[in-house]
């Protein structure tokens, strides 16, 4: 089945940085690869998701991209803000396989 | 729409107890999913539904485990008999399919002593 590793587990920035979270999945038939953040005590929340078939999306200052061959995607957040901080998850899945398989998650810390 | 909605929020039980959590998806939403989350596992994938029809149940820990969609509007997730390696935030997820966003639901933490 899918395996989903992230990178890294804790990443603390300066405000205004730029933080990027890297993640590898390991089945070549995962076309779907969304990414949630969650705040303490709440659910995770989609910030963003990518399908196989683009290979970079933008929403403001998030952006996710897909590399199919190296089975890797990545979030880029710019100009973080203190708001930011949060854990976030990446995933992934397909249609004939299981619902979403999830990383580990990476603890961003963004000091103001 | 007041989100998917889970309850309980805490729920502390002594080992050898049944709990029973309890799950509202979204209305119209047709594909339920129960997740269970801790420091040392992250989220794991224990059961999911399409159309109330249990497709995926692999991440069912054991038989102490089960999980019912009787109707498009509510689940249940049931651990009997309870043990402490079962404390974790028990969560439940709900979306348009697999392959959309899932909306999840504020969690029931559980803590069995």
């Amino acid at each position: 089945g899918e395996n989903v590793e992230q990178h890294p587990s804790t990443l603390s920035v300066q405000e205004g940085d730029s933080a990027v979270i890297k993640c590898t999945y390991s089945d070549s038939a995962s076309n779907y690869f969304p990414w949630y953040k969650q705040e303490l005590g709440k659910g995770p929340q989609l910030i963003i998701d990518i399908r196989s078939n683009v290979g970079e999306k933008k929403d403001q200052r998030i952006a996710v991209t897909l590399n199919k061959t190296a089975k890797h995607f990545s979030l880029h957040i710019t100009e973080t803000q203190p708001e930011d901080s949060a854990v976030y998850f990446c995933a992934a899945c397909h249609q004939a396989g299981t619902a979403l398989i999830f990383g580990k998650g990476t603890t961003l810390s963004v000091s103001s | 729409d007041a989100g998917v909605i889970q309850s309980p929020r805490h729920e502390v039980t002594e080992m050898g107890q049944e709990v029973t959590l309890r799950c509202k998806p979204i209305s119209g939403h047709n594909s339920l999913f129960w997740y269970r989350q801790t420091m040392m596992r992250g989220l794991e994938l224990l059961i999911y539904f399409n159309n109330n029809v249990p497709i995926d149940d692999s991440g069912m820990p054991e038989d102490r485990f089960s999980a019912k969609m009787p109707n498009a509007s509510f689940s249940t997730l049931k651990i009997q008999p309870s043990e402490p390696r079962d404390s974790a935030v028990y969560f439940c997820a709900s979306s348009f399919g697999q392959l959309y966003g899932y909306t999840f639901g504020s969690g029931t933490r559980l803590t069995v002593v």
